[in-house]
């Protein structure tokens, strides 16, 4: 069975600080995908990994295939960034995904 | 252009009632899929498809859930006699899957809220 386990799972930190959220996740995972879900807010995709490392603006997705393990980090936090982040392992084969248990972020002024 | 679309965005029904959601996937995305977030419960898979088949049902509760998809696009989710469990955000996602080279990026529609009273 795929599963994924994500930390922490609330994360409160000041405007500015850098924001480390970690995933780990077992065998027969191909690549890790990192969503985005705003309170009463649809779900977003921010990045699909299958190796090596993405950035995109602020955010900054990495992933070591030999420890199953990726991590999510965030630059110069914004009480915008606040919302829950979400880890999902994409099954080999047809690509359905596992959920991590969600970090819910707060970025206080 | 468009994204994944849902309807209805909320459905409240009475128990044991039946109940249709649909999505309309991305043009083009040959791959479709069927998630539920439950309160106290995170997001689950229920159903895969490739095209009009569906080769992983593995994720649906009961035989009281059931899907399809037609001409490789709409898919419907009906959940007959509904119960007071059924409520959850139920969310479907799209994706090319298939092309070559391409990253299998899964675009999310806003999700349809169902409340069984």
């Amino acid at each position: 069975k795929n599963e994924v386990e994500q930390s922490p799972q609330n994360l409160t930190a000041q405007e500015g600080e850098f924001i480390t959220i970690n995933c780990s996740y077992s065998v027969g995972i191909s690549a890790l995908h990192w969503l985005q879900q705003h309170p009463g807010g649809g779900i977003v995709s921010l990045f699909m990994l299958s190796s090596g490392k993405k950035k995109h603006g602020r955010l900054i997705a990495t992933i070591n295939i030999q420890e199953k393990h990726s991590s999510l980090h965030i630059t110069a936090s914004h009480p915008r960034d606040s919302a829950v982040y979400i880890c999902a392992g994409a099954n080999f084969g047809n690509e359905k995904l596992t959920f991590g248990t969600g970090t819910r972020l707060t970025i206080i002024p | 252009g468009a994204g994944v679309s849902q309807s209805p965005s909320n459905k409240v029904t009475e128990k044991g009632k039946d109940v249709e959601l649909r999505c309309d996937p991305i043009s083009g995305h040959t791959a479709l899929y069927w998630y539920r977030q439950s309160l106290g419960q995170g997001l689950e898979f229920l159903i895969y498809f490739q095209g009009n088949s569906a080769p992983d049902k593995s994720g649906l509760p009961s035989d009281r859930f059931s899907a399809e998809r037609t001409g490789g696009s709409v898919s419907t989710l009906t959940i007959q006699r509904t119960q007071q469990e059924d409520s959850a955000v139920y969310l479907c996602a799209s994706s090319q899957k298939g092309l070559r080279g391409r990253d299998n990026e899964q675009f999310f529609g806003p999700g349809t809220r169902l409340t069984v009273l």
